[in-house]
């Protein structure tokens, strides 16, 4: 168990809806990271939230969003789902801004579109 | 563009040493090498980083050349759970923000222990 906490483990929805990916921290980070993994693509980083703000953002798609809260838990938007959008949905987190000390990545989200 | 070159596959008997190579010679003075590895669809793991000197810890040893455009990740004693896809990613931290500064990873080396 990394300390990191991602709901849910698998997800499978149709094309057109829309789903929320949670992760919360490893206690003490208040950096989180996403990033997607699809067969092609590889790891992807998508976004970075760092004490409730957005810090950087990456290959995230517009219909993709992503907040974190005061608790520092963070949610994964994903809306018009497409068949493209089946992958493997990470969330880590980090200490500090930077993640100098390294990423603590969880145990993922498979998202399944059919 | 890639920063960095990294065997496709590796083979490592049990119990010998698994000697993993990155080329990055392009890598600028303040950018880090990083090692994570990623065993079969679960969450990447953090093994070492370095900038300048070579670096140990309990899992794994870091060497980086001189000049800085290679590295070598050595698993002392590979066992069966070391079987991964290993990434070297060279980064920079930056305190102003951007995706430059993050973790991009790249296709990594699938490191294959064998009993």
């Amino acid at each position: 168990d990394s300390g990191v906490t991602q709901t849910p483990k698998h997800l499978i929805t149709a094309t057109g809806q829309r789903v929320t990916l949670r992760c919360s921290p490893r206690s003490g980070d208040l950096s989180v990271y996403w990033y997607q993994q699809s067969l092609d693509q590889g790891l992807q980083f998508l976004i970075q939230y760092y004490n409730g703000e957005e810090r950087a953002k990456g290959n995230i798609l517009e219909r993709f969003s992503a907040q974190q809260f005061p608790d520092l838990h963070s949610e994964l938007n994903l809306s018009s789902l497409e068949l493209g959008d089946s992958a493997l949905y990470f969330c880590a987190s980090s200490v500090g801004p930077t993640g100098e000390e390294g990423y603590t990545f969880g145990s993922g989200t498979r998202l399944t579109v059919v | 563009d890639a920063k960095t070159t990294q065997p496709t596959s590796m083979d490592c008997a049990e119990g010998r040493a698994a000697n993993l190579p990155c080329n990055h010679s392009t890598i600028s003075g303040n950018e880090y090498v990083y090692w994570y590895r990623q065993i079969h669809s679960q969450g990447p793991q953090y093994i070492i980083h370095g900038l300048k000197n070579n670096e140990t810890n309990e899992m794994a040893s870091l060497i980086i050349t001189e000049d800085r455009k290679s590295s070598t990740l050595i698993l002392p004693h590979a066992t069966l759970r070391d079987t991964a896809v290993y990434y070297c990613i060279v980064r920079v931290l930056v305190d102003y923000g951007g995706s430059q500064g993050n973790l991009i990873f790249g296709k990594g080396t699938k490191l294959s222990v064998k009993p």
